[in-house]
């Protein structure tokens, strides 16, 4: 069975303030792991697609590392602004499966 | 970008009814669309992969004569709940596109069953 987990289940920051949470995932038949940030009334966008063990993706202020030797993804946002405000996702996609299999996510809510 | 169309946004309808929901892809065909579930404060769950041409593949647990899966062209797939009870109510979200760039989603749809 497979669990992807993330961490903290939701956050709340003040603007200006740098942000982190944890994405787990089982290592074994890893294939690639997906970031996603969803904000209320749209559609999931996908941000980072990330398969190499140590890689690091950055989009602006928000960037993303992954060890797929211990089973772990950290999505990182500097200087957070209110239109940050949405639920982020982790999928792991595993090479025999052939599906993406998601984590519940993480809320972040951004005050201004 | 590519951009996939959900319909309807929300739904309501009584219990025993059927209700149809379409996911088109505007911008590029797409040869296999997924078809989640999500209940309150839980993932996003895969109910099925629907394939242009072919037979849906359902996942366990996931009864396919209740939840009928079309996708008979390369731009458009059907889910259809058969026979809906109140708790089939739920955001159900599809998604299409290539696995290397991320997943393009539609924008859900919240079907309530009165």
């Amino acid at each position: 069975i497979l669990n992807v987990e993330q961490s903290p289940q939701s956050l709340h920051v003040q603007e200006g303030d740098s942000t982190n949470f944890t994405c787990s995932f089982p290592s074994s038949n890893f294939y690639a792991l997906h970031w996603y940030r969803w904000e209320t009334a749209k559609s999931p966008e996908a941000l980072f697609v990330m398969t190499l063990n140590g890689d690091e993706k950055k989009k602006g202020r928000i960037s993303a590392t992954l060890n797929t030797k211990e089973g772990y993804s950290y999505l990182y946002i500097k200087g957070s602004q209110p239109e940050d405000s949405a639920t982020y996702l982790c999928a792991s996609f595993m090479e025999y499966g052939n599906k993406l299999v998601f984590g519940a996510g993480t809320i972040l809510r951004v005050k201004s | 970008g590519a951009v996939v169309s959900q319909h309807p946004s929300r739904v309501i309808c009584k219990s025993g009814t059927s209700v149809k929901i379409e996911c088109r892809s505007l911008d590029f065909q797409a040869t296999t669309m997924f078809w989640y579930r999500q209940f309150p404060k839980q993932s996003l769950m895969l109910m099925a992969t629907s394939n242009e041409g072919s037979k849906a593949t359902y996942e366990q647990g996931v009864e396919k004569d209740k939840f009928l899966i079309n996708h008979a062209s390369l731009t458009l797939s059907t889910l259809t709940v058969t026979s809906a009870h109140p708790e089939d109510s739920s955001f159900y979200i599809c998604s299409a596109g290539l696995g290397s760039y991320g997943y393009t989603f539609g924008s859900g749809t919240r079907l309530t069953v009165v």
